[in-house]
């Protein structure tokens, strides 16, 4: 029983498109995050939910938008893509109770998004 | 800016023997540490972490060093085992629940 699933496993895409990356938890925490993994390794944080609400932005393209319609989905919008937008992207959820709950954090298994 | 680092890609290691991967950061203002772990085609896997206020953890095979003064972290892996053959990643924290990444390691133990 899978803890974090991203959907889909693999995005090709055409620039300009709009696609959306898909996530969901079912281990009953309450933060949910965005990373980007880029093509030289960089694994960097680009939005945190805490039920349902912002609590990290970091300097993103406003062409992505985060949606969590509830505590246990986070997805990831992208407009207009970029042919810099191609990176791997995961899904990652904790608990927001304990500062180090909140570290340890849970991945899901990635998204592979390239962008020709 | 590169907060972490792990200027080590890659290590091979011989199975039975100690593995040793090694991070260094520069802020001073980190002061919760954490090793990850991962496997191909998925995705990173907590492993073992350390507060500022220790200079060690242990967790059965794995132990994790913190010398601040030095702003160094390493992660011992003893004995080595082939199922540990993966990508190790250091992260770091400074109470803000924002994480962040080395570039990783690839560990390989051979048998």
């Amino acid at each position: 029983d899978t803890a974090v699933s991203q959907t889909p496993k693999y995005l090709v895409t055409q620039m300009g498109n709009d696609k959306s990356i898909k996530c969901e938890q079912n281990l009953g925490h309450d933060t949910m995050y965005w990373y980007k993994q880029d093509s030289k390794k960089f694994l960097k944080i680009m939005f945190s939910y805490n039920n349902k609400e912002l609590i990290i932005n970091e300097t993103v393209p406003n062409r992505f938008s985060p949606k969590s319609p509830d505590k246990a989905h986070l997805n990831l919008h992208i407009n207009s893509l970029e042919l810099g937008d191609s990176a791997v992207y995961f899904c990652a959820s904790s608990h927001h109770s304990t500062r180090v709950g909140a570290y340890e954090q849970y991945f899901g298994p990635g998204t592979r998004l390239t962008v020709t | 800016d590169q907060q972490v680092k792990q200027n080590s890609p890659s290590l091979s290691v011989q199975e039975g023997r100690i593995s040793i991967l090694n991070c260094d950061y520069t802020n001073s203002m980190f002061d919760y540490f954490l090793w990850y772990k991962k496997y191909p085609a998925e995705g990173p896997t907590f492993l073992i972490s350390i507060s500022s206020i220790k200079d060690k953890n242990e967790d059965g095979r794995f132990t994790v060093f913190l010398n601040k003064s030095a702003k160094h972290l390493s992660l011992h892996i003893v004995p080595s085992q082939p199922g540990d053959s993966a990508v190790y990643f250091c992260a770091a924290a400074e109470g803000n629940e924002k994480l962040t990444f080395g570039t990783g390691t690839r560990l390989t133990i051979i048998p």
